[in-house]
Order: structure tokens, then C-alpha cells, then sequence
């Protein structure tokens, strides 16, 4: 099981410019986290999927900000356009949700700075 | 509005004694609870829960304890080893996890000295 797979590991870019996260969730699973972290606020819930379908955007900070689920094994974060105060580390998670207590499973997280 | 709070940034611990995280929590919705490790440089892992029909929850030398009424739980590790320096996140979820929705605190960052 390759887990969690996120792209890319770093990304700088110029104020302004478009900026796109990927994630592949673990295979079999039906749902789909976005998180920022940073140290003010810990682990910020953005999105949530559950079956490709979004559910929960109350979380992503403003219209900036956009994320898709076109199938079940990939997922986008895009920011557009992108402002220094962006900067952060971007995680995606997935679970397999319909039973109880479910854990969710993160993957190595993107680290976005904007200059 | 953080609807899940760990007010202590930080904590340092010497090796063998024990290590004890907090977390409160303010939505009276939430039924189960979490607590994630994070290594620098990776995501977090999961490392132990507990359902709100418990109290207590125990993981070799992990164990969580849950009180409702005072909506907080901790994370006692015991005995604290080196390897645990890690930055550690409390978690929340309702309807008994079954969205698989959590809800994170701030984190806190544990240094256990040799």
C-alpha cells in the first residue's frame, strides 16, 4: 500500500500565479481531505469528498481557493491567484468512511511558499 | 472559532518520566476523539482514540483519557522515550466517526530529553 500520495513536495511561486496540489488517495478509499496546516491554527480542515462529491467546503478560506475531485483516485488544490499569506503546508487525507471510528490516513503534505 | 483547543505549545520531558498532553473541546456534538503524531517533514499518523462511551483508553504506553463533562481529554505517555519528540494533534469527530471528518487543534510539540 502506497499510502497517500501528494505533489509536489515544495512549490514556491510569485504572488499572483496560479498554484495546483495534487493528491491520489489510498485505493478503496471513499473519502477525501484537504488540510492546511499552520501554526496559529494546527490543522485547518479546507474540504472534504465523500465518493468524489464534495460535501464540506466551509472550511476553504476564500474564492481563491478551489479544489475537484474528477475521480476516485485523484484530487486537485488550486489557488489562483496565489498571495504570500497562502504560504503554509497543504495535507490530503483519505478514509474509508461508512462504518465507525474512522481513522484518516495523511499524506506527506505539499509545502507552499509565496513570495 | 477553534472548536478544538491545545493550549500548551510546547512541553519538555525528561526521558522515563511521564509525558501528559492536553486538549479541550468545546462542540458538545463531538463522539469520538483522536490523536495524531507528526514527524517533521511527514503527515501526521494516527496513534490512538477513543469513543465517548469510554473514559479511558489504553495503547501499551499510550492512554487516553476522556472527560465529558469537562469536554477535555489527555495523552499520557509513559515512559516518555526520545523517539516520541514529535509534534502531537488532538482530534474530533461526531456521529461517531463515520464521515471520517476531523476537526484538529493547534498541536503540541513534545520534546523528551535523554
Amino acid at each position: 500500500d502506497a499510502g497517500v500520495i501528494q505533489s509536489p513536495r515544495h512549490e514556491v511561486t510569485e504572488m499572483g500565479q496560479e498554484v495546483t496540489l495534487r493528491c491520489k488517495p489510498i485505493s478503496g478509499h471513499n473519502s477525501l481531505f484537504w488540510y492546511r496546516q499552520t501554526m496559529m491554527r494546527g490543522l485547518e480542515l479546507l474540504i472534504y469528498f465523500n465518493n468524489n462529491v464534495p460535501i464540506d467546503d466551509s472550511g476553504m478560506p476564500e474564492d481563491r481557493f478551489s479544489a475537484k475531485m474528477p475521480n476516485a483516485s485523484f484530487s486537485t488544490l488550486k489557488i489562483q491567484p496565489s498571495e504570500p499569506r497562502d504560504s503554509a503546508v497543504y495535507f490530503c487525507a483519505s478514509s474509508r468512511t461508512g462504518g465507525f471510528n474512522t481513522e484518516a490516513f495523511f499524506g506527506q503534505g505539499t509545502r507552499l511558499t509565496v513570495v | 472559532d477553534q472548536q478544538v483547543k491545545q493550549n500548551s505549545p510546547s512541553l519538555s520531558v525528561q526521558e522515563g518520566r511521564i509525558s501528559i498532553l492536553n486538549c479541550d473541546y468545546t462542540n458538545s456534538m463531538f463522539d469520538y476523539f483522536l490523536w495524531y503524531k507528526k514527524y517533521p517533514a511527514e503527515g501526521p499518523t494516527f496513534l490512538i482514540s477513543i469513543s465517548s462511551i469510554k473514559d479511558k483508553n489504553e495503547d501499551g504506553r499510550f492512554t487516553v483519557f476522556l472527560n465529558k463533562s469537562a469536554k477535555h481529554l489527555s495523552l499520557h505517555i509513559v515512559p516518555s522515550q526520545p523517539g516520541d519528540s514529535a509534534v502531537y494533534f488532538c482530534a474530533a469527530s461526531a456521529n461517531r466517526g463515520n464521515t471520517g471528518k476531523l476537526i484538529f487543534g493547534q498541536g503540541t510539540t513534545l520534546q523528551v530529553k535523554p
